[in-house]
């Protein structure tokens, strides 16, 4: 069993849709990052979250230590939205351990 | 603008080269990572450095070797590339401690042929 589960791999929406993806980890963390990759590999560090919400423009993330669980929403979505989101804890020793990805596409 | 630039977007290799994959930053980063991206397996550490001339193996290193002679370049070595290593290749930095922020380069895509 994977160590961050991400769920679903995959989910298409209609442009103006509320989205969430979900990640749950099974290791104890400093922190939670949340990642968006867009075709053609780069890499963009969206939230780090080590407790409670955080929020940045349409997009807000979500952590619960307790339950080991965190989601990340997206509002009112867009087609430029689409792209693979990657949800990653880091180990109390700094390692990071990444889930395979959700692959969003939202269609106008 | 904070940056991790990888040299190299694409490369095709023959099977048995040496292949280097470069990787700078510019922040003044002590952490540096590479990791190789599968299609369903995620992203998987290969090699990290937390400091000039310091490395500590990851999760996959066999057949990879890596070299930090100055703190700004991390440098990937296949050392006899073969096709199972063909994949797209990623390196990030940090500042040390706990719970900072990762920054990503955009990612080297190796077909070994």
């Amino acid at each position: 069993k994977n160590e961050v589960e991400q769920s679903p791999q995959n989910l298409t929406a209609q442009e103006g849709e509320f989205i969430t993806i979900n990640c749950s980890y099974s290791v104890g963390i400093s922190a939670l990052h949340w990642l968006q990759q867009h075709p053609g590999g780069g890499i963009v560090s969206l939230f780090m979250l080590s407790s409670g919400k955080k929020k940045h423009g349409r997009l807000i993330a979500t952590i619960n230590i307790q339950e080991k669980h965190s989601s990340l929403h997206i509002t009112a979505s867009h087609p430029r939205d689409s792209a693979v989101y990657i949800c990653a804890v880091q180990s109390r020793t700094d390692k990071l351990i990444f889930g395979t990805g959700t692959r969003l596409q939202v269609f106008p | 603008d904070v940056k991790v630039t990888q040299s190299s977007r694409y490369l095709v290799k023959r099977t048995g080269e040496k292949v280097f994959l470069e990787c700078v930053q510019d922040m003044d980063h002590e952490n540096m990572f590479w990791y190789r991206q599968d299609p369903g397996l995620g992203l998987r550490l290969i090699y990290f450095s937390y400091d000039v001339k310091m490395k500590e193996k990851g999760d996959i290193p066999e057949g990879y070797s890596v070299s930090r002679e100055k703190k700004e370049r991390f440098s990937l070595i296949l050392e006899s590339a073969s096709t199972n290593q063909t994949s797209m290749y990623l390196c990030a930095s940090s500042l040390p401690g706990l719970g900072n922020t990762i920054y990503f380069g955009e990612g080297s895509w190796l077909t070994v042929v």
